[in-house]
């Protein structure tokens, strides 16, 4: 039974561009939650998806946005990226209305 | 405003040594309270988590924690640390809106060093 996984592993952009990660959430899991890592601090929550539509949403400016696709997979993407964009970003997986979330092994960005 | 917080930093420990990892959080109703690892460039893996219930709670690799109302406490315990505990610990608290909804809120970490 295949976890969360993530594409890419890593990620190197410069100032300005536009960025898309993907996630695929473990095998009967309808909901994916989007975090975002910086270095040396805890997750912080970007937004929820579930039946193709953002459930709820962060405190992160519309830059950042996503989509969530008939078989449950997403994409995070980021637009205008800013140096202060650069981090460990986080895919976690769970059934609706489930407490527990599971997380893939991320996806690092660097923006130089 | 729900919160976390994880006043240790930076814990170091020797091998076989207990290990106790502090956690408080602020929440207006009952919590559901988790505790992730996450190692040196991985994902967060699950520990543990508290939803109701027995207030000692049994996690993965011998780990265990204790939810303590009247102190607003969710400290992650393990009676004897190997070498490959070291690692980066998260204390996380499910703001959840109602409904269906969920969202966690985290604290910053806890690093832990396991010396030999």
């Amino acid at each position: 039974d295949a976890g969360v996984t993530q594409s890419p592993t890593h990620l190197i952009k410069t100032r300005g561009q536009q960025v898309t990660l993907r996630c695929s959430p473990k095998s009967g899991h309808d909901t994916v939650s989007w975090y975002q890592q910086a270095l040396g601090q805890g997750p912080q929550f970007i937004f929820q998806y579930y039946e193709e539509e953002e459930r709820q949403r962060g405190n992160f400016p519309d830059r950042f946005s996503g989509h969530q696709f008939p078989n449950y997979s997403s994409e995070l993407n980021v637009n205008a990226l800013l140096l202060g964009d650069s981090a460990l970003y986080l895919c976690a997986s769970s059934t609706r209305g489930q407490e527990t979330q599971y997380f893939g092994p991320g996806t690092r960005l660097l923006v130089l | 405003a729900q919160s976390v917080t994880q006043p240790d930093i930076h814990i170091t420990v020797s091998e076989g040594a207990s290990l106790e990892l502090r956690c408080n959080y602020s929440y207006g109703a009952t919590p559901y309270l988790f505790w992730y690892v996450q190692s040196p460039g991985q994902g967060l893996q699950l520990l543990l988590k508290y939803f109701s219930g027995d207030t000692l709670v049994q996690g993965i690799k011998g780990f265990e924690a204790e939810f303590k109302r009247s102190q607003s406490s969710f400290n992650l315990r393990k009676p004897s640390v190997h070498w490959s505990d070291a690692a980066e610990y998260f204390c996380a608290v499910d703001g959840h809106s109602g409904g269906n909804n969920r969202k966690l809120i985290w604290g910053l970490g806890t690093s832990l060093a396991v010396n030999p």
